[in-house]
């Protein structure tokens, strides 16, 4: 069965270094997310993607984040200048559309650590 | 996205069903419902979503109420491998119902 792949999978960097997490969607799906999880906490929306154009964030998702999608089948989240509180799980999503009767399949998540 | 309320937590023994409840009572016409889990350290992972009937597919079966306010996932024999959160959300039919808001979900425990 096809699968979203994401690496790396665990990801440590400095405070005030850039990152970026990269994601390989499913092949035939056009539209693509980012979510967050703090360690306990709940999994949050960060920002969907389609036709190489945002089309919705969440309030997380300042100016220090972006997304791309640079070739057929890459999507990345990139962090400008990464903060103590960026530490996260990064869940990428796909899926073949974007309405209510369309599942979104994730990957296995990059653990982001900032010391 | 439309409001529902699981329990925090469920135990159940290994080769038993099990049955998680979710309540939705605000849900709208245009509201489907999904079922995703996480086991740990792990994506969030879809199990199985519907409208009106009741669903079944490889890894579960979905119960919805008449009135559509409550629905149930049902795990016909759980394995310790089950052992995740469950999460029960709902999803507009149409338009840019782009995300997925999470919420704490169920921890569903299997034993021996």
């Amino acid at each position: 069965e096809p699968e979203v792949t994401q690496t790396p999978s665990h990801q440590v960097t400095q405070m005030g270094q850039e990152v970026i997490l990269r994601c390989v969607p499913i092949s035939n799906h056009l539209y693509f997310y980012w979510y967050r999880q703090i360690l306990g906490q709940k999994v949050e929306f960060l920002v969907s993607f389609y036709n190489n154009e945002i089309s919705e964030k969440s309030e997380i998702f300042d100016d220090q984040f972006s997304v791309e999608r640079p070739d057929g089948s890459n999507f990345t989240l990139k962090i400008r200048s990464t903060k103590l509180e960026d530490s996260a799980m990064y869940f990428c999503a796909s899926s073949a559309r974007t309405d209510g009767n369309q599942p979104q399949h994730f990957g296995d998540g990059t653990r982001l650590s900032i010391l | 996205d439309a409001k529902t309320t699981q329990p925090n937590s469920m135990e159940s023994n290994e080769e038993e069903p099990v049955h998680l409840p979710c309540n939705h009572s605000t849900i709208s016409g245009t509201d489907y419902i999904h079922w995703y889990r996480q086991l740990p350290s792990q994506g969030p992972e879809y199990v199985i979503h519907g409208l009106t009937s009741n669903v079944n597919n490889r890894m579960a079966s979905l119960a919805i109420a008449e009135d559509r306010k409550s629905s149930t996932l049902i795990l016909h024999r759980a394995t310790l491998r089950d052992a995740a959160v469950y999460y029960c959300i709902l999803r507009v039919i149409t338009g840019t119902a782009s995300k997925l808001t999470f919420g704490t979900g169920t921890r569903l425990q299997v034993t021996l």
